[in-house]
């Protein structure tokens, strides 16, 4: 079963300062995708950023990155130039590939931004 | 990305009733949608996944005869809580899958029940 770990519940960043989130994911399977979504206060799910296991590159999204180890099994997001507005719960997800399959999320991290 | 849409927002209804929770798509064919579970600060739980036309999937320990879903359409979904209790309180949020979306699920914004 596939399995995916965010060790850190909570983390503080100083507004513009960059901070990085960390994901490890656990699967057997080589067609796979990972992503971050970020759910707010209002809790709508909003996705971050995305990454295709068999993509070497790895995805940007404005100040947003990942940081996909595919051998270590880690995928971390990091947030450039942090601003208010990005303090949220962040969830690292899982699919693999294949049509509709479904997601299977981390606990999620809570990101507080210090003005 | 897909506009999701979710109906009520926020319901309150006594123990014992059964209340209907919509997650409509607005502008895309899903022909997967997923039924999750979230409780305060944690994660999201799948509770079912549901393909238009035919029966939902459960996730294990999940009550298929308490949580009804039907996925009449390419465009609606709905999640029924019937005989509901006080432990049936949560935020359910529902998602969306299908022809176009080849990676990404895409979220409504969640319903609010309230079992008194």
């Amino acid at each position: 079963a596939q399995t995916v770990t965010q060790s850190q519940p909570e983390m503080s960043v100083q507004e513009a300062e960059t901070v990085t989130l960390s994901c490890t994911y656990d699967t057997s399977e080589s067609d796979y995708y990972l992503f971050w979504y970020k759910q707010p206060p209002s809790r709508q799910m909003i996705l971050v950023i995305r990454q295709e296991a068999y993509k070497q590159q790895n995805a940007t999204e404005n100040r947003f990155s990942v940081n996909f180890q595919k051998a270590a099994k880690s995928f971390s997001l990091k947030i450039s130039d942090s601003q208010l507005g990005d303090a949220a719960m962040y969830f690292c997800a899982y699919r693999r590939g294949g049509a509709n399959s479904k997601l299977t999320f981390g606990k999620g991290i809570t990101l507080s931004v210090r003005p | 990305g897909a506009v999701v849409s979710q109906h009520p927002s926020r319901v309150i209804c006594k123990s014992g009733t059964s209340v209907k929770i919509e997650c409509r798509s607005l502008d895309f064919q899903a022909t997967t949608m997923f039924w999750y579970r979230q409780f305060p600060k944690q994660s999201l739980m799948l509770m079912a996944t549901s393909n238009e036309g035919s029966k939902a999937t459960y996730e294990q320990g999940v009550e298929k005869d308490k949580f009804l879903i039907n996925h009449a359409s390419l465009t609606l979904s709905t999640l029924t809580v019937t005989s509901a209790h006080p432990e049936d309180s949560s935020f359910y949020i529902c998602s969306v899958s299908g022809r176009g979306l080849t990676y990404e699920q895409y979220f409504g914004p969640g319903t609010r029940l309230t079992v008194t």
